[in-house]
């Protein structure tokens, strides 16, 4: 059964902090890997989607890795902004099951000036 | 482009009643998956709907069904209903089953 995990949990910084925000998974046969933002009560935003033959993926200030063999995938966020304060979520595609995500719990970040 | 809606916004039922949740997709997609999200955890996957029939299903009872309708919109039904349905309701909509999902801004249900 695939778990996905996030750690940190919750994480407060100030203002221009480079990031990393990690994610694990345990089954390596995914499709692909997806990292949303989400604002408190809000849907969720789509950052970056990985497919499981790519090793990464770039927009503006945002990086996130995938390392399948492994199990794990990061998002680094550079110079972090106050903008930035959200929940981020991993969410893996599993290979078996390609109609549904199977989320990790979060990782909660403040940005403070 | 019209991205996803859903209806209502919030949501006040009492144990034992039962919801009626919507989902509006967005244009150019006919696959609609709804996930739960309780308070401090990750979206779980209730069920996908691809074409107007089920598509896979999680781990929730029965009495958690769904619709597609030949517009692509869908619903979500929840009868009898418990204290633990409480909880954010996502849409996300894709245009194919296995196409990246966009979601909706989702429906606050408090059951008490």
């Amino acid at each position: 059964k695939q778990e996905v995990t996030q750690i940190p949990a919750a994480l407060s910084v100030p203002e221009g902090e480079n990031l990393v925000l990690n994610c694990s998974f345990t089954d390596s046969a995914i499709y692909n890997l997806q990292w949303f933002r989400q604002d408190p009560g809000k849907g969720l935003t789509s950052l970056l989607l990985i497919q499981s033959s790519q090793r990464e993926q770039t927009s503006g200030r945002l990086n996130a890795s995938l390392d399948k063999s492994s199990g794990r995938s990061t998002l680094y966020i550079a110079a972090s902004q106050p903008g930035d304060s959200a929940t981020y979520l991993c969410a893996v595609r599993p290979q078996s099951n390609t109609d549904k995500l199977i989320f990790g719990t979060g990782t909660r970040l403040q940005v403070f000036p | 482009e019209t991205g996803v809606t859903q209806s209502p916004t919030h949501l006040i039922k009492t144990r034992g009643q039962q919801v009626t949740l919507r989902c509006s997709s967005q244009s150019g997609h006919n696959t609609v998956s709804w996930y739960q999200q309780a308070l401090g955890q990750g979206p779980q996957f209730i069920f996908q709907y691809y074409r107007e029939e089920e598509n896979g299903r999680g781990n929730f009872p029965p009495r958690f069904s769904g619709l597609q309708f030949p517009n692509y919109s869908s619903e979500l039904n929840v009868n009898a209903l418990e204290l633990d349905d409480s909880a954010l309701y996502l849409c996300a909509s894709s245009r194919d089953s296995y196409y990246e999902q966009y979601f909706g801004p989702g429906t606050r249900l408090t059951v008490t």
